[in-house]
C-alpha cells in the first residue's frame, strides 16, 4: 500500500511569512504525528493528531500548529517564520491500537523547509 | 524529561568489521524503535523492541533492549558499505508508537 506522503517537498519563505505543510497518512492509519529535524537540535516532536483531535503536544511556541482532517490527512501550519525555522519536516502515522501491540511509526519523505 | 542518548555519535568502520551502537535513555519504557536515515531522506524503521529481553535481528543488524538498564543496543556484524547512514534509537512512552523521542544518531560511515 501507499506510504505517507508530504507536500510540498522543498519550499523557500522568507522571515515573517507563513506556511502550511500538507501530510496524507497510510491507508487505515489515524494517527498522524509531526517532527522538525535540525542539525542542531536534531528530531525533535511537534505535536500528534488523533481522530481530528491533539493528544500529544512537544515543546514548540504556539506559532506551531496543526489539524487533522476527517479523513485522516493533516495540516501543520507555522505563523510568522523565524531563520531558526529552517528544517526538515516529517510526518509519521502510525495505527495506535493498545499497549503492547507492534505498531510503529512510518515516515514520509518530509518538506525541506528554507526560510530566508 | 526523557532523555535518549546514542554513542558514539560517529563511527567510522572498515568494511568486516563488528561494532555495536548503544543508546541509553532516562525514563522507563518497554519500547524502543531503531530508525535508519540515509542523506537527504526520510527514517526507515528497522526494529521494534517491545519488552525487557527483546532482539530482532534483520541481515547484518541485531537489535536488543535492556529494560532495567535502560539500554538498547544495536549490533553490526560484518559491516558492509550498504549499511552507511545515520542510526537513530527513539523511546515511546505513550504505549501508541505516537510520540517518539529521538537519540541524537550515530552516523555510520564503514569504509572498504
Amino acid at each position: 500500500k501507499a506510504g505517507v506522503t508530504q507536500t510540498p517537498r522543498y519550499l523557500i519563505k522568507t522571515r515573517g511569512q507563513q506556511v502550511t505543510l500538507s501530510c496524507s497518512p497510510i491507508s487505515g492509519h489515524r494517527s498522524v504525528s509531526w517532527y522538525q529535524q535540525t542539525p542542531g537540535q536534531g528530531l525533535q516532536f511537534l505535536f500528534e493528531y488523533f481522530s481530528e483531535t491533539q493528544r500529544n503536544k512537544g515543546n514548540f511556541p504556539g506559532r506551531f500548529s496543526g489539524r487533522q482532517f476527517s479523513n485522516s490527512r493533516s495540516e501543520m501550519n507555522v505563523s510568522t517564520l523565524e531563520l531558526g525555522d529552517s528544517a526538515l519536516y516529517l510526518c509519521a502515522s502510525s495505527w495506535p491500537r493498545s499497549k503492547g501491540a507492534g505498531e510503529t511509526q512510518y515516515f514520509g519523505p518530509g518538506t525541506r523547509l528554507l526560510v530566508l | 524529561e526523557l532523555k535518549v542518548e546514542q554513542n558514539p555519535l560517529f563511527l567510522s568502520m572498515q568494511e568486516g568489521k563488528n561494532y555495536t551502537i548503544y543508546c541509553n535513555y532516562s525514563t522507563t519504557s518497554d519500547r524502543l524503535y531503531w530508525y535508519r536515515q540515509d542523506p537527504g531522506k526520510s527514517l526507515e524503521s528497522l526494529f521494534v523492541l517491545l519488552s525487557n529481553g527483546a532482539v530482532k535481528q534483520e541481515g547484518r543488524l541485531m537489535a536488543s533492549l535492556d529494560t532495567k538498564a535502560r539500554l538498547s543496543t544495536l549490533h553490526i556484524t560484518a559491516a558492509v558499505h550498504d549499511l552507511s547512514a545515520t542510526y537513530f534509537c527513539a523511546v515511546d512512552l505513550t504505549g501508541t508508537a505516537s510520540k517518539l523521542t529521538f537519540g541524537t544518531g550515530t552516523r555510520l560511515q564503514v569504509t572498504l
